[in-house]
């Protein structure tokens, strides 16, 4: 696509539910990143996938969050049993291998109630 | 102390000025440094991108770079109302891990 895809733009799930939050990077982007934005806050990386690569999970805030990257391509990030703190922008990333430059989506604005 | 100081703002200047965003780092590992735009409810964008010190140049827009005081800067010249957006400074030690440390990002508006 033309640009970083993120669905849904905006979640309101209740506390205790799971959420999924989509990403499709640019294609022929190997990497492929997970940032949270909060109120206030700067962007907290959470997870980087690079290409076949073993992905660095060291940003995940806790095991109730977790992320996949099927085919290298179209990646999932995972919010299990969500609590009030989840509540954030989460932003997806995309970047050729080796470029620092990223691009980013527009985000999927998540509100837990 | 935090890896990346950024003064939040906001910041309001008239149609025209000349404006300085600044950031300061601890990380000496540090070397490369990004400056994004960030307009609301949109994902940042890239808009300039330095390797170690130095100045770097585009359009109205110029990035310095001085790693012996850990101190980086955007400078917006004939600033315009489209440059209201909140500015986020970007940096990283290289290597082969790219994950980006940021600042949190000064909030600009540019009164026409």
């Amino acid at each position: 696509g033309a640009g970083v895809s993120q669905s849904p733009s905006n979640k309101v799930t209740e506390k205790g539910k799971d959420v999924e939050l989509r990403c499709d990077p640019i294609s022929g982007h190997t990497a492929l990143y997970w940032y949270r934005q909060s109120l206030g806050q700067g962007l907290e990386f959470l997870i980087y996938f690079q290409g076949n690569s073993a992905p660095d999970k060291s940003g995940l805030p806790s095991d109730r969050f977790s992320a996949e990257r099927t085919g290298g391509s179209v990646s999932t990030l995972t919010i299990q049993r969500t609590q009030q703190e989840d509540s954030a922008v989460y932003l997806c990333a995309s970047s050729l291998s080796g470029n620092y430059g990223y691009t980013f989506g527009s985000g999927t604005r998540l509100t837990v109630v | 102390q935090k890896e990346v100081e950024q003064d939040p703002g906001p910041l309001s200047v008239p149609e025209g000025a000349i404006v300085s965003l600044n950031c300061t780092y601890s990380n000496s590992a540090f070397q490369y440094f990004m400056w994004y735009r960030q307009y609301s409810r949109k994902g940042p964008e890239l808009l300039m991108y330095t390797y170690s010190s130095g100045n770097k140049e585009d359009g109205r827009f110029t990035a310095q770079v001085d790693k012996s005081s850990k101190y980086i800067s955007l400078f917006i010249r004939d600033s315009q109302p489209s440059d209201s957006a909140t500015y986020l400074c970007a940096m990283s030690g290289g290597g082969s891990n790219y994950k980006l440390t940021f600042g949190k990002g000064t909030l600009l508006t540019v009164n026409p």
